[in-house]
């Protein structure tokens, strides 16, 4: 059973460009949550979503970013204009289906390293 | 604010040495606590914890959940150079437009010398 994937694992942009991240959960799970974790600094949530619907995106800057999870395929994570600051490990996370808190586990991808030149 | 905090953030040890690494919250509408550790790649999980006193146990790791306290403490006995890591704690929320997230707390580094 294939874990979370993630690609590409690391990306370099200059500033300006667009970075698209995707993120394939687990085989069963319909919950996806992308984390950011910044250099020296832990992992923050940005944003949680069912197949074709964003659930909670608090995390998420107003601007520049944006993320989906349709129907078909990966979930999609997009920063458009990237700067510097945007550079940082961008986690992506899957749950099964919610029955009761033993499925409250996230189980994390391996990561894009974003490198924004 | 909520707020999740970890310590110490750092702590080095000699290999089988026992260690307990403390995870404090303070959260409206907790729902469980997890703990996740960290090498140069993805956080792996170790423990969900959501009722008090009972201990979870993996090995030479276990775990246990205080809610009157609100805190947890992640115990590692006899400790391996392959234990170095970060060791990251998390609180899933139990309802409204913030369930679902983890929040994290910075993380503890532990570093098992030889």
């Amino acid at each position: 059973n294939a874990g979370v994937m993630q690609n590409p694992r690391h990306l370099v942009r200059r500033r300006g460009q667009e970075a698209r991240l995707r993120c394939s959960p687990m085989k069963g799970h319909s919950h996806v949550y992308w984390y950011r974790q910044l250099p020296e600094e832990g992992l923050k949530f940005m944003v949680y979503l069912q197949k074709e619907n964003i659930i909670d995106e608090s995390g998420m800057p107003k601007e520049r970013f944006s993320a989906e999870f349709p129907k078909e395929g990966p979930s999609i994570l997009r920063i458009q204009q990237v700067v510097r600051g945007d550079s940082a490990a961008y986690f992506c996370a899957s749950s099964p289906p919610r029955r009761g808190a033993y499925t409250d586990t996230q189980y994390f991808g391996p990561g894009t390293r974003l490198t924004v030149l | 604010e909520d707020k999740v905090v970890q310590s110490p953030l750092s702590l080095v040890v000699h290999e089988g040495d026992t260690v307990t690494l403390n995870c404090s919250y303070e959260v409206t509408n907790f729902r469980s606590l997890l703990w996740y550790k960290q090498e140069k790649k993805a956080p792996t999980f170790l423990f969900m914890l959501t009722s008090s006193g009972i201990e979870k146990k993996s090995g030479r790791l276990s775990s246990i959940l205080d809610k009157k306290e609100l805190f947890s403490i992640l115990n590692i006995t006899a400790t391996q150079t392959g234990d170095s890591a970060v060791y990251l704690c998390a609180v899933v929320y139990a309802g409204g437009t913030s369930y679902g997230k983890l929040t994290f707390g910075q993380g503890t580094i532990l570093t098992v010398h030889p």
